[in-house]
């Protein structure tokens, strides 16, 4: 079964720095999502994605943060100088088109463990 | 603020029994509902999600949706151990595209 993918599994980097998440949603998947989970809180929306911009985004996802499709395969999540307060398990997700009013279920990556020291 | 509000648990069934959980949402305009399983540690994965009203049945798993009442549940009959984790109700409003409201989730344990 098709599945998202996710990279690194763990990343560990100093206050202040930049990272990079990075995602291979599903093939045939036209809509691409970050969402995050705070260790013990509940999963929260950051942004969505769809044909090369931006479609919805939160208000967690400020100028720190930015989206990218590099290539026809991978999307990533930046997060520029990072603070302590982005500690969190980041997940990817993807999903088909919407159906008439009918959402398509979207499918998660097994997500980035995200520590800032 | 669109809430989705679920019993945080733990919910204790014993093997075999039928496990019942609960979901309410604050707007009338979500659209779409999915129950996802969260094991601890790990990332949410698809069990069940459904559009209109009444019930949805796959395998072991029965969602059901009144919208106006505001409520979907999930029931998961003849529970293993295995179905031992996290169940995360999640929504889409109208015209919200297809973001995901999350609940915060129900504990379910299943007792031998």
């Amino acid at each position: 079964e098709p599945e998202v993918t996710q990279t690194p599994s763990h990343q560990v980097t100093q206050m202040g720095q930049e990272v990079i998440l990075r995602c291979v949603p599903i093939s045939n998947h036209l809509y691409f999502y970050w969402y995050r989970q705070i260790l013990g809180q509940k999963v929260e929306f950051l942004v969505s994605f769809y044909n090369n911009e931006i479609s919805e985004k939160s208000e967690i996802f400020d100028d720190q943060f930015s989206v990218e499709r590099p290539d026809g395969s991978n999307f990533t999540l930046k997060i520029r100088s990072t603070k302590l307060e982005d500690s969190a398990m980041y997940f990817c997700a993807s999903s088909l088109p919407l159906t008439g009013d009918s959402n398509q279920p979207q499918h998660f990556g097994d997500g980035t463990r995200l520590s800032i020291l | 603020q669109k809430e989705v509000e679920q019993n945080s648990g733990p919910l204790s069934v014993p093997e075999g029994a039928i496990a019942s959980l609960n979901c309410t949402y604050s707007d009338r305009g979500s659209q779409s509902f999915f129950w996802y399983r969260q094991y601890s540690g790990k990332s949410p994965e698809l069990i069940m999600f459904i559009y209109s009203n009444g019930d949805k049945e796959d395998g072991r798993f029965t969602a059901q949706l009144n919208k106006a009442s505001q409520y979907v549940s999930l029931l998961i009959r003849d529970s293993q151990p295995s179905d031992s984790a996290t169940y995360l109700c999640a929504v889409t409003q109208r015209g919200g595209g297809n973001k995901l409201t999350f609940g915060t989730g129900t504990q379910l344990k299943v007792e031998l």
